[in-house]
């Protein structure tokens, strides 16, 4: 059984470029994480879906992020334009409920430099 | 300013022996706390959670102990094999799971053969 699929794995981009991360969320998961690890600021939480729908933005960072759950099978995170302290590992999760508290499944992330 | 500290950033232990990691929290509205271990390149994955009706919940060598008024709690791994090592993030949130879980940075454990 799949787990939570993210794409690419790893990215290296220079400064203004777009990007774009992709996750396939666990199938029958109704909620959906994005997290971004850094070593200043750990783990922390930008968006979260439920049943596609975007419940809570507080944690992204500025207007240049900005997500997407066109369906049950996937979303994106973007950034445009990126800069280089967007530099961190990007975790995308889903759970089968719509509590914080569920047990989330987390993806391998993708690894994001910013030069 | 941090509401989930883990204020040690590593700890290295002897296979066998009893591993403790530490959590603080500051947030009273906490009462819902999750631990996750992630290994190098991949994603977290859920260990063990405890309720703030409980002060301790056990799952084989995993124990997770739950200090209220302290507002502290710790995982306590017994005995511990190398395959434990890893890096492990204490999380907390409401009861009910209306709000995100905020996490701690993270400790790593080492655990010599």
């Amino acid at each position: 059984d799949a787990g939570v699929i993210q794409s690419p794995r790893h990215e290296v981009t220079e400064m203004g470029q777009e990007v774009t991360l992709r996750c396939k969320p666990i199938s029958g998961h109704n909620s959906l994480f994005w997290y971004r690890q850094t070593m200043m600021r750990g783990l922390e939480l930008l968006i979260y879906f439920n049943n596609n729908v975007p419940i809570d933005d507080s944690g992204m960072p500025e207007d240049r992020f900005s997500a997407k759950m066109p369906n049950a099978s996937f979303s994106t995170l973007k950034i445009q334009p990126s800069e280089p302290r967007d530099s961190a590992v990007y975790f995308c999760a889903s759970s089968l409920g719509g509590a914080h508290t569920d047990t989330q499944y987390f993806g391998p992330g993708t690894r994001l430099t910013v030069l | 300013d941090q509401q989930v500290k883990q204020n040690s950033p590593s700890l290295s232990v002897q296979e066998g022996r009893i591993s403790i990691l530490n959590c603080d929290y500051t947030n009273s509205m906490f009462d819902y706390f999750l631990w996750y271990k992630k290994y190098p390149a991949e994603g977290p994955t859920f260990l063990i959670s405890i309720s703030s009706i409980k002060d301790k919940n056990e799952d084989g060598r995993f124990t997770v102990f739950l200090n209220k008024s302290a507002k502290h709690l710790s995982l306590h791994i017994v005995p511990s094999q190398p395959g434990d090592s890893a890096v492990y993030f204490c999380a907390a949130g409401p009861q009910g799971g209306s709000e995100k879980l905020v996490f701690g940075k993270g400790m790593k454990l080492t655990v010599n053969p």
